[in-house]
């Protein structure tokens, strides 16, 4: 079973920052937040992962709390091809163990 | 999808026959997977392979085989006893970076069976 609780869906203005937010209470102390999204009929896409600290890349920030019983991923500028579905994932560190998609967060976009 | 393709994009088949899914993969990655989506619904996993010659159960293993007998592929044959075969198969692999892993997705295969 999934290990985490996001919203169903959201709504963002185009331009606007994206904030999609993820419940992982459970999780422990080796255990990485991940992100994905999926864009209609593709596989899905990486975004980013991160432990305790926040994280930054070219598509997004990853901010985990001090507890790490949450996170929330910020899409900076959101644009109409960000529209998918997101998922937060918790995986453990320590093998190369499969990802446990929920159902995640279905983002639009609009303009 | 970094390397990793899955083929045919779209596949038809009749009811009661085997049918094998393509799965590469030239990354080097050491461990593969394979997924099956339903509409509206997330991925849920049906096999995964950590090295080559093993393999691994996942949820919903049954009505489907594998084989891992290289590295860079990862067929996966839905045969006539899976009940429900129509849905979108992914396959994916992943890499250990510094002390976590990350996991990459092939186009996918939607697959009609009637």
């Amino acid at each position: 079973d999934a290990k985490t609780t996001q919203p169903p869906s959201m709504d963002c203005a185009e331009g606007r920052a994206a904030n999609l937010p993820c419940n992982h209470s459970t999780i422990s102390g080796n255990e990485y937040v991940y992100w994905y999204r999926q864009i209609h009929s593709q596989g899905p896409q990486y975004i980013i992962h991160g432990l305790k600290n926040n994280e930054t890349n070219e598509m997004a920030s990853l901010i985990i709390t001090e507890d790490r019983k949450s996170s929330t991923l910020i899409l900076p500028h959101a644009t109409l091809r960000d529209t998918a579905v997101y998922y937060c994932i918790v995986r453990g560190g320590s093998g190369n163990t499969p990802l446990v998609f929920g159902k995640g967060t279905r983002l639009s976009v609009i303009a | 999808d970094g390397g990793i393709t899955q083929s045919p994009k779209y596949l038809f088949r009749k009811e009661g026959q085997n049918v094998t899914l393509s799965c590469e993969q030239n990354l080097n990655h050491d461990a593969m997977y394979w997924y099956r989506q339903d509409p509206g619904q997330g991925l849920r996993l049906i096999y995964y392979s950590q090295i080559v010659n093993d393999f691994q159960k996942g949820d919903i293993a049954e009505g489907y085989s594998v084989s891992r007998e290289k590295k860079e592929s990862f067929p996966l044959t839905v045969t006539s006893a899976q009940k429900n075969p129509t849905a979108f198969y992914l396959c994916a692999s992943s890499i250990r970076r510094g002390l976590s892993y990350e996991q990459y997705f092939g186009p996918g295969t939607r697959l009609t069976v009637t």
